[in-house]
């Protein structure tokens, strides 16, 4: 019954390895949205999607894809890991701007 | 842009002692505004929200007031247990699809 449920939890990886990230909503929001959080706790978007449409693209490296195959998922697959993504990834979804958002536990990515 | 701005931490308060985290906002338009809270390990959990001006957001005995005019969200709690140990983040959504956090405020409570 999770309501955003993101996998895996933790993953550890080497430099210059592709990875990817899931995320599944069951609340039938109709937007989705990618938050990176660093190693100071400060929260800054990545993405956001409404109804499988990419509207929020902020300046992130290109190595960064979303794909949202329908609106209950977006993942999140990186090319070519870097030290400095280290950082925990959080997915969210949302109805209305003015409810808030639904986050997921978040995905802790570590590149060594 | 859009931006809030937190007081810093960490804030470190004895139990059943009062707590208020100060947070204010920039924003074109009229935002909503939120405390969410996050706890040692886990994603962030909406706390209390207001919509409009003078709107008072609760829950779980912490509240904040929306105030236009010194374009302030604090968040207070009267009498804070070791079990609210965490991170707050005061945030604003302005209509463009995202929210935007402030830096967010360790608070840590001792017994």
């Amino acid at each position: 019954d999770t309501a955003v449920s993101q996998t895996p939890k933790y993953l550890v990886t080497q430099m210059g390895n592709d990875k990817s990230i899931k995320c599944e909503q069951n609340l039938g929001h109709d937007t989705m949205y990618w938050y990176k959080q660093d190693s100071k706790k400060f929260l800054k978007i990545m993405f956001s999607y409404n109804n499988k449409e990419l509207i929020i693209n902020e300046t992130v490296p290109n190595r960064f894809s979303p794909k949202s195959p329908d609106k209950a998922h977006l993942n999140l697959h990186i090319n070519s890991l870097e030290l400095g993504d280290s950082a925990v990834y959080f997915c969210a979804s949302s109805r209305d701007f003015n409810y808030g958002y639904t986050f997921g536990s978040g995905t802790r990515l570590t590149v060594v | 842009g859009d931006s809030v701005t937190q007081m810093e931490g960490p804030v470190t308060l004895s139990e059943e002692a009062f707590l208020t985290i100060n947070c204010t906002y920039t924003a074109t338009g009229y935002p909503s505004l939120f405390w969410y809270v996050q706890y040692p390990g886990e994603g962030l959990q909406l706390l209390l929200k207001a919509t409009k001006a003078d709107d008072k957001g609760s829950n779980k005995g912490f509240e904040a007031t929306y105030r236009k005019e010194t374009t302030s969200f604090h968040l207070e709690k009267g009498s804070v247990q070791v079990s609210d140990s965490a991170v707050y983040f005061c945030a604003l959504s302005s209509g463009g699809n995202k929210l935007v956090f402030g830096a967010g405020t360790i608070l840590r409570v001792k017994s």
